[in-house]
């Protein structure tokens, strides 16, 4: 198994707060990738990351920011929870354009 | 944004029945097209990665042609499985340098016994 993790795996938090969510890996892959799947609408990329310090936004941006400082971790941010935000995340690795991505086990997030 | 679509949304079909599902990318700048597995509660999988115009491959019961001229990939499964219940999703990483894996919408399918 590709080494992918994200943490939390389970959150709840409240309406207007921060949070983050890290994925950590251990390939030394260049590319990683925040999705957030919604009923009907798969994987939609939220943020990707193509070199350290190098991000850029994806089809659902608003409301999240991302850093990655080091190649290994890729940080997910929701500057102000909102309901909306209620998915499940799932952060993926790819080391070529060509190449499959690994999968992490996703993360629940609950805005309440 | 690209635009990645997949049909049908969804699928029944019975087991032993043979069945297919078309996904269809931005034919211009083509660098590869990706195929995943996903079952209920789990993560993605990846089941190919296609390159070349014509590409055929194959895994067990299931495989995919590329079609990179008219921009469109099918996916096949010959004589479902029950377990063969999952969304099937494609990915197209664009033409520029930087990445940018989106994903259709998927095509859910289940095989009932």
């Amino acid at each position: 198994d590709a080494g992918i993790t994200q943490s939390p795996r389970h959150k709840v938090t409240e309406t207007g707060t921060p949070v983050t969510l890290r994925c950590h890996q251990t390939e030394n892959h260049r590319y990683m990738y925040w999705y957030r799947q919604d009923p009907g609408h798969g994987l939609r990329l939220i943020h990707y990351s193509y070199g350290v310090k190098d991000t850029d936004k994806g089809e659902v941006s608003d409301g999240y920011s991302v850093s990655r400082s080091k190649t290994e971790d890729f940080l997910l941010t929701l500057e102000s929870a909102t309901s909306s935000q209620t998915s499940v995340y799932f952060c993926a690795i790819q080391a070529g354009r060509t190449t499959e991505a690994f999968f992490g086990q996703g993360t629940r997030l609950t805005v309440v | 944004i690209l635009n990645v679509e997949q049909s049908p949304q969804s699928l029944h079909v019975q087991e032993g029945d043979s069945t297919n599902f078309t996904c269809s990318f931005p034919s211009s700048n083509f660098y590869a097209l990706h195929w995943y597995r996903w079952e209920t509660a789990k993560s993605p999988e990846a089941l190919f990665v296609m390159t070349l115009n014509g590409d055929e491959k194959k895994k067990g019961r299931i495989s995919a042609t590329l079609n990179t001229k008219e921009g469109y990939s099918y996916l096949y499964i010959k004589g479902s499985q029950p377990e063969d219940s999952a969304t099937y999703l494609c990915a197209f990483p664009g033409s520029s340098n930087t990445g940018k894996l989106i994903f259709g919408q998927g095509t859910t399918l289940q095989v009932k016994p």
